[in-house]
């Protein structure tokens, strides 16, 4: 079975600046995916951004990119120029592409506070 | 607008009482999920369903049960059997089905709060 890590339970970040979010997985596959969701306090998830496995460049969505290094399992979310509203929970979460089971594997989150 | 809602935002169960969460799509996708979300922790899968009337346990399925009669509908029931259900829970829904094509996405409702009386 798949297991997503995240060992960060909170981070803060000044507005305006980097922070990096890390996430690990455990997987025997190849072939997969992996995201990362957005919770704000309306607790509604919200794709953030999408990484293929069998893809080598790291995905990119505006102020958010990710760091995937497939040998090390690693998949961090970085997020430039901070903005009060990116203040949520944030998710890593695994998804096999093996037969036809699509269910999403989540980590226990990372709780992000932006600061003025 | 096309997405997915889930009702009540809220629901109190009394003990021993059956509640039925319910989830709405008009996304036209194939696939529907239901997870729980417990305090300090990540959502895990209840149950799925790729296709009308077919689903699938999750991983916590348990004191859990779904339906599947119309695509735009995944009704969850959590019965007496389960004895710790507060908590928040989310459906979401995806393209993908049997066909498992490459892309696929899961989009989440706004959720519903269980507490129990």
């Amino acid at each position: 079975a798949q297991t997503v890590t995240q060992s960060q339970p909170e981070m803060s970040v000044q507005e305006a600046e980097t922070v990096t979010l890390s996430c690990t997985y455990d997987t025997s596959e190849s072939d997969y995916y992996l995201f990362w969701y957005k919770q704000p306090p309306s607790r509604q998830m919200i794709l953030v951004i999408r990484q293929e496995a069998y893809k080598q460049q790291n995905a990119t969505e505006n102020r958010f990119s990710v760091n995937f290094q497939k040998a090390a399992k690693s998949f961090s979310l970085k997020i430039s120029d901070s903005q009060l509203g990116d203040a949520a929970m944030y998710f890593c979460a695994y998804r096999s592409h093996t037969g036809t089971a699509s269910k999403l594997t989540f980590g226990t989150g990372t709780r992000l506070q932006v600061t003025l | 607008d096309g997405g997915i809602t889930q009702s009540p935002k809220y629901l109190f169960r009394k003990e021993g009482q059956n509640v039925t969460l319910s989830c709405e799509q008009n996304l036209n996708h194939d696939a529907m999920y239901w997870y729980r979300q417990d305090p300090g922790q990540g959502l895990r899968l209840i149950y799925y369903s790729q296709i009308v009337n077919d689903f699938q346990k999750g991983d916590i399925a348990e004191g859990y049960s779904v339906s599947r009669e119309k695509k735009e509908s995944f009704p969850l029931t959590v019965t007496s059997a389960q004895k710790n259900p507060t908590a928040f829970y989310l459906c979401a829904s995806s393209t993908q089905g049997l066909a498992g094509a490459r892309g696929e996405t899961q989009y989440f409702g706004p959720g519903t709060r269980l507490l129990v009386l």
